[in-house]
């Protein structure tokens, strides 16, 4: 039973480009946030998608966006990048009604 | 706004006891989770708390009060590999599963 898989593991981009960043749920699993882990610091949440659409959203501009497919995979886009997006992007997945999260090992995204 | 504290970095002795505290200022409560990480991997979920007390689950143990926006989580026997980061995180609304992190504990154990 694979667990959640994010891809791609590393990814190096320049100021201004736009990223999509892409996460599979464990198998079972109807829901996926998404967050944002600088260097030295907790994660912070990014985003929740349930049933295709966004349920929740944290203190992140509309740079960045998402999707859900009905195969309950999902992207996170983020458009015009800053060196501040430089950061290593979780996704954690979770079946409705319950509490636990599990997490993928990450995307490590660098700007330059 | 949200607040979570916890200590950034802690040292301790293979074999020996180690206590992480964290401290929650939140508009709401809704359980509190403790996750462990190691350097560039996914964090794991450790342990829940929802209601006041004290939660075993074998070396480790996490205790919850609410009225002092207060947790621990507790690692007995430590070994090497108990050298990760230590994340508290609180749910703060019973609908979906927003967690709000503290920044982290270091633990790092030695011989």
């Amino acid at each position: 039973d694979a667990g959640v898989t994010q891809s791609p593991t590393h990814l190096i981009k320049t100021r201004g480009q736009q990223v999509t960043l892409r996460c599979s749920p464990k198998s079972g699993h109807d829901t996926v946030s998404w967050y944002q882990q600088a260097l030295g610091q907790g994660p912070q949440f990014i985003f929740q998608y349930y049933e295709e659409e966004e349920r929740q959203r944290g203190n992140f501009p509309d740079r960045f966006s998402g999707h859900q497919f009905p195969n309950y995979s999902s992207e996170l886009n983020v458009n015009a990048l800053l060196l501040g997006d430089s950061a290593l992007y979780l996704c954690a997945s979770s079946s409705s009604g319950n509490e636990k999260l599990f997490f993928g090992s990450g995307t490590q995204l660098s700007v330059l | 706004g949200q607040n979570i504290d916890q200590p950034t970095e802690m040292t301790a002795t293979e074999g020996a006891i180690v206590q992480i505290n964290c401290t929650y200022q939140t508009s709401g409560f809704n359980g509190l989770f403790w996750y462990q990480q190691h350097a560039g991997e996914a964090p794991t979920f450790l342990s829940y708390n929802v209601l006041d007390g004290l939660e075993e689950k074998g070396r480790f143990s996490s205790f919850l009060s609410r009225s002092k926006g207060y947790s621990y989580l507790l690692l007995k026997e430590l070994q090497m590999k108990d050298s990760a980061s230590y994340l508290c995180a609180v749910r703060d609304h019973p609908a979906g599963n927003m967690l709000t992190f503290g920044g982290g504990t270091r633990l790092m154990v030695k011989p």
